[in-house]
């Protein structure tokens, strides 16, 4: 699976949209990308993930570079809960293990 | 639907015990997935099970194994405890490698 890098910390102004970087310049075809979030103590949560075409659900929106070699989760309306470590995984599709980095630890500010 | 339950929730151990964890995975999901997570090294994979079958395995040394019985439940088993096991471990489980690994709330574990 590819390797990813993301910012290990971003703040956002609560109401205000947070958008979450990931390069993944390694990825390859069949890989898709994955985010996760873990709020302090609790296991990993799905967020989203897509393959080549962007993605839309009732938490958030990916972005997915033309040549897939970055993306972009976006929060539209951060709240104080959404305070958490981000992960962005390349996981291909017949992938049954997920490689978690660092992750992105976003704060949300009042 | 019920989620992935984990139990205990919390364990404290003395160095050179063994422990067992256990998973229930949610109703119909036939992968189990366990994790590591220390703050030295972040969410480590250690290995996954489908259909009481071991599919892939992580870099951890044989004192960490595991099973899955046929109901899906999967247990995992650490033998002779170093202080360096402390960690939240986490099961995930998934209808077979398809969108979405569900977490469970994971399992504190304490050697002392």
């Amino acid at each position: 699976d590819a390797k990813t890098t993301q910012p290990p910390s971003m703040d956002c102004a609560e109401g205000r949209a947070a958008n979450l970087p990931c390069n993944h310049s390694t990825i390859s075809g069949n890989e898709y990308v994955y985010w996760y979030r873990q709020i302090h103590s609790q296991g990993p949560q799905y967020i989203i993930h897509g393959l080549k075409n962007n993605e839309t659900n009732e938490m958030a929106s990916l972005i997915i570079t033309e040549d897939r070699k970055s993306s972009t989760l976006i929060l539209p309306h951060a709240t104080l809960r959404d305070t958490a470590v981000y992960y962005c995984i390349a996981l291909n599709n017949a992938g049954n293990m997920l490689t978690f980095g660092g992750g992105t630890r976003l704060m949300v500010k009042p | 639907k019920a989620g992935v339950t984990q139990t205990p929730r919390y364990l404290i151990k003395t160095r050179g015990q063994q422990v067992t964890l256990s998973c229930s995975p949610i109703s119909g999901h036939r992968s189990v997935s366990w994790y590591q997570q220390t703050p030295g090294q972040g969410l480590q994979f250690l290995f996954e099970y489908f259909s009481e079958t071991q599919r892939n395995k992580g870099n951890f040394p044989g004192r960490f194994s595991g099973r899955q019985f046929s109901n899906s439940r999967s247990e995992m088993n650490v033998s002779t405890l170093e202080l360096g096991d402390s960690a939240l471990y986490l099961c995930a489980s998934s209808p077979d490698r398809e969108d979405g690994y569900t977490f469970g709330s994971g399992t504190r574990l304490t050697v002392v």
